[in-house]
């Protein structure tokens, strides 16, 4: 079963900032989050993760709760290109060990 | 930039055939899996392996099998396809806690 539970879907505006919530609330302290997207007739991809500090790389931004239990992964300027199913997955770091990942988030951004 | 190529991105096979479906990465990664993905059920992990001739079940393994000869390919096996086989799958790799990287999918039908 999945760890996180995310919202079915999201709408943003084109330019603004999708913010994408995910809960975690069993989430172990070796356990990472991580991000990723899917766009139509492709493989997901790779957006960013994090342990307990917030992140951030060219793609957005990842905030993390302190007590850790939820997340916000943070598009600062939604494009058109942005609109895709994301994930959010815990995992920990142990060696082999499996993705699990839910139904995700569509985020749609509308022109 | 990671590559996993998958051979095949659209197949279609008879009922009570064998298929093989091939994964190639060229990262040097130790793991690689498959998933299934299934409209409104996310991704589904059927096999993976963190070793050559290291295979571990998912949560759906029922009805395939895996192979992993070399480091860089992991093959999955569909010993006599159904219809409730037809679907997307999408072979991925990783390094311990490296995020995953994914092939685009390959679609099977089973008609």
């Amino acid at each position: 079963d999945a760890k996180t539970t995310q919202p079915t879907s999201m709408d943003c505006a084109e330019g603004r900032a999708a913010n994408l919530p995910c809960n975690h609330s069993t989430i172990s302290g070796n356990e990472y989050v991580y991000w990723y997207r899917q766009i139509h007739s492709q493989g997901p991809q790779y957006i960013i993760h994090g342990l307990k500090n917030n992140e951030t790389n060219e793609m957005a931004s990842l905030i993390i709760t302190e007590d850790r239990k939820s997340s916000t992964l943070i598009l600062p300027h939604a494009t058109l290109r942005d609109t895709a199913v994301y994930y959010c997955i815990v995992r920990g770091d142990n060696y082999g060990q499996n993705f699990v990942f839910g139904p995700g988030t569509r985020l749609s951004v509308l022109p | 930039d990671v590559k996993v190529t998958q051979s095949s991105r659209y197949l279609v096979k008879r009922t009570g055939e064998k298929v093989f479906l091939e994964c190639v990465q060229d990262m040097d990664h130790e793991n690689m899996f498959w998933y299934r993905q299934d409209p409104g059920l996310g991704l589904r992990l059927i096999y993976f392996s963190y070793d050559v001739k290291m295979k571990e079940k998912g949560d759906i393994p029922e009805g395939y099998s895996v192979s992993r000869e070399k480091k860089e390919r992991f093959s999955l096996i569909l010993e006599s396809a159904s219809t409730n086989q037809t679907s997307m799958y999408l072979c991925a790799s990783s390094f311990g806690a490296i995020p995953l990287h994914f092939g685009n999918g390959t679609r099977l039908t089973v008609t």
